[in-house]
């Protein structure tokens, strides 16, 4: 039973498109994250969500938009995608807002704009 | 600016061999160090972490070593297992508390190394 589960895995879009990314946790986890791999393969934190309330939000095109319906659920739109958009998007959880034992990742989304 | 930088993008060790992990930072306000290993088409693990109140931290076949003077960790593993092969990132932080909307506690992630244990 996946800790952190992202659906889809792989996604391949046009330019222009929009796209969601959906995150699950079912390890009563209270805070969420979305982090993007580049294509130097830095994770960058996108957003973070602490029961189901916006409190990352970093230098991200607002074409971005997360949102949490509830505190297992963290989801990713993207509107009006750019080839720059390509990257692997990696969805998080923590127990709480203390980083000592520090995420548990999902397996990523492979985003290909073409 | 990248404030984490793993400047081996890969490293090759005979198993039974000690793997040693390099990682360097600039940002003198972090604080809290972590390391994480990553299989191809999984997510990345949290493998151990270290507060820069100590210099050591130990957990098994894994140490991580910090010296802040450098601004500078490294893990060590010991002794080295085929399965050990993955990715390793390491990542910073300042503080251990994400108080949002500020820079505490969000991870700062390096771009990973490599390795590869051979049998």
């Amino acid at each position: 039973d996946t800790a952190v589960s992202q659906t889809p895995k792989y996604l391949v879009t046009q330019m222009g498109n929009d796209k969601s990314i959906k995150c699950e946790q079912n390890l009563g986890h209270d805070t969420m994250y979305w982090y993007k791999q580049d294509s130097k393969k830095f994770l960058k934190i996108m957003f973070s969500y602490n029961n189901k309330e916006l409190i990352i939000n970093e230098t991200v095109p607002n074409r971005f938009s997360p949102k949490s319906p509830d505190k297992a659920h963290l989801n990713l739109h993207i509107n009006s995608l750019e080839l720059g958009d390509s990257a692997v998007y990696f969805c998080a959880s923590s127990q709480d807002l203390v980083i000592d034992y520090g995420y548990t990742f999902g397996s990523g989304t492979r985003l290909t704009v073409v | 600016d990248q404030q984490v930088k793993q400047n081996s993008p890969s490293l090759s060790v005979q198993e039974g061999r000690i793997s040693i992990l390099n990682c360097d930072y600039t940002n003198s306000m972090f604080d809290y160090f972590l390391w994480y290993k990553k299989y191809p088409a999984e997510g990345p693990t949290f493998l151990i972490s270290i507060s820069s109140i100590k210099d050591k931290n130990e957990d098994g076949r894994f140490t991580v070593f910090l010296n802040k003077s450098a601004k500078h960790l490294s893990l060590h593993i010991v002794p080295s297992q085929p399965g050990d092969s993955a990715v390793y990132f390491c990542a910073a932080s300042r503080g251990r508390v994400n108080a949002g909307g500020t820079s505490y506690g969000k991870l700062t992630f390096g771009q990973g190394t490599i390795l590869t244990v051979h049998p």
